[in-house]
């Protein structure tokens, strides 16, 4: 079975410009989360999503935002990057909505420029 | 808000055992987790507690203490592979959501 897919895998951006992250979940897992991991942290809790709607949003500003997809796939978006936004930004599955077990995505290294 | 604490750093000898504590201060609390994570890899699920006591999955092992907001994660015959950061996560279930709020991690570097 496949696991927890993120694409890109690395993105390079500069200053102002916006991304797309995406994320695709295991199969069956309805409930998707976003974090972000600074080098030398923990991950940090973005979004959570579950059955398509937002569930949960960490303390991040509104160039920060999600959406999900009927077929559970996610992705997450931010606009006017800044160099702060560097960081690792992983996805994680889990089959419902109180995550005992929460599978992580490989993640997307994205550098802002 | 949350509040989890962990050493920063910790080193061990090839089959020996480690102990990697956590102490955490939440107002909902539903769950702790304990993640491993390599360098530049993905953070991956080691064990899950929400009742008192030990809970044993092979050579690792994860003790939790609602009443003292305490945990730790017990690694046993140490391997050169166990060199990685240790997560410990606490899931605050109040306002509906369950949301994980995660430590900054210990980095343990195993010795031969």
């Amino acid at each position: 079975d496949a696991g927890v897919t993120q694409s890109p895998t690395h993105l390079i951006k500069t200053r102002g410009q916006h991304v797309t992250l995406r994320c695709s979940p295991i199969s069956g897992h309805k409930s998707v989360s976003w974090y972000q991991q600074v080098l030398g942290q923990g991950p940090q809790f973005i979004f959570q999503y579950y059955e398509k709607e937002e569930r949960g949003r960490g303390n991040f500003p509104d160039r920060f935002s999600a959406r999900q997809f009927p077929n559970y796939s996610s992705e997450l978006n931010v606009n006017a990057l800044l160099l702060g936004d560097s960081a690792l930004y992983l996805c994680a599955s889990s089959a419902g909505l109180s995550q005992e077990t929460q599978y992580f995505g490989p993640g997307t290294r994205l550098l802002v420029l | 808000g949350q509040n989890i604490d962990q050493p920063t750093e910790m080193t061990a000898t090839e089959g020996a055992i480690v102990q990697i504590n956590c102490t955490y201060q939440t107002s909902g609390f539903n769950g702790l987790f304990w993640y491993q994570q390599h360098a530049g890899e993905a953070p991956t699920f080691l064990s899950y507690n929400v009742l008192d006591g030990l809970e044993e999955k092979g050579r690792f092992s994860s003790f939790l203490s609602r009443s003292k907001g305490y945990s730790y994660l017990l690694l046993k015959e140490l391997q050169m592979k166990d060199s990685a950061s240790y997560l410990c996560a606490v899931r605050d279930a109040s306002g509906g959501s369950y949301i994980p709020t995660f430590g900054r991690g210990t980095s343990l570097i195993v010795h031969p």
